[in-house]
């Protein structure tokens, strides 16, 4: 079916550790973006995507590497986990459109802990 | 300071009635959208309307309207004849710049928890 999916859903993994979510969408659309919800912050953008090997560094970047490779994936990793990057995070496609009334789909989002 | 501030942390309303979610926004840009989105209790982000700095009238969206009052920076989601599954966490968003390329950078607001009662 088409969409956009994350994996894993949830993720438990300990500080130091490497980990990465994934994202995958079915639409072909260029703009990929990462955000993280916590509570009272509402949703921040962590590194958005334009299009296939173009990132670039949103709200909250720092101790979070992207990469978009194939324009139908944009995963996300944590090169050395802290507890601050425990989250909820999601992942969000858009298509290109001419009255800029495209919306971002998300994913179900991935709930990460970092004991 | 806040790009997207909803002050209401949390509201009540009985079913069937209508309710109004607050957003003001804030930005210097001519052109912007406003998007809503509702987040259920399993978590998924549902896009909800939205309405262009440009458009004449107000969006609809069968039980969703937005009461978009330009001057004053606020686009307040209305929600008429509640239903029990409208409670969920509801997220105000705002995209700056004109959005013609398809590129919709959003900033969120902070969210309203809306919780109908039968």
């Amino acid at each position: 079916d088409a969409g956009i999916t994350q994996s894993p859903r949830y993720k438990i993994t300990e500080t130091g550790r490497q980990v990465t979510l994934m994202c995958h969408q079915t639409w072909s659309h260029s703009y990929m973006f990462w955000y993280r919800q916590d509570l009272g912050h509402g949703l921040r953008l962590i590194y958005y995507s334009a299009a296939a090997d173009i990132t670039d560094k949103g709200e909250v970047p720092d101790g979070y590497v992207v990469s978009r490779s194939k324009t139908e994936n944009f995963p996300l990793t944590l090169e050395s986990a802290t507890r601050s990057q425990t989250s909820v995070y999601f992942c969000a496609s858009s298509g290109l459109g001419t009255g800029g009334n495209q919306p971002q789909h998300f994913g179900d989002g991935t709930r990460l802990s970092i004991l | 300071a806040q790009k997207i501030t909803q002050t209401q942390p949390g509201m009540f309303v009985q079913e069937k009635e209508a309710v109004t979610l607050d957003c003001t926004y804030d930005t210097s840009d001519p052109s912007y959208g406003l998007f809503w989105y509702k987040q259920p209790s399993s978590g998924e982000m549902i896009f909800l309307i939205y309405q262009g700095s440009y458009d004449q009238q107000n969006a609809t969206e069968g039980r969703y309207s937005l009461n978009f009052q330009k001057a004053r920076k606020s686009a307040n989601l209305v929600i008429s004849a509640s239903q029990l599954g409208d409670s969920a966490m509801y997220f105000c968003a705002m995209r700056e710049g004109p959005g013609n390329t398809g590129f919709q950078k959003l900033v969120f607001g902070t969210g309203t928890r809306l919780l109908v009662s039968p």
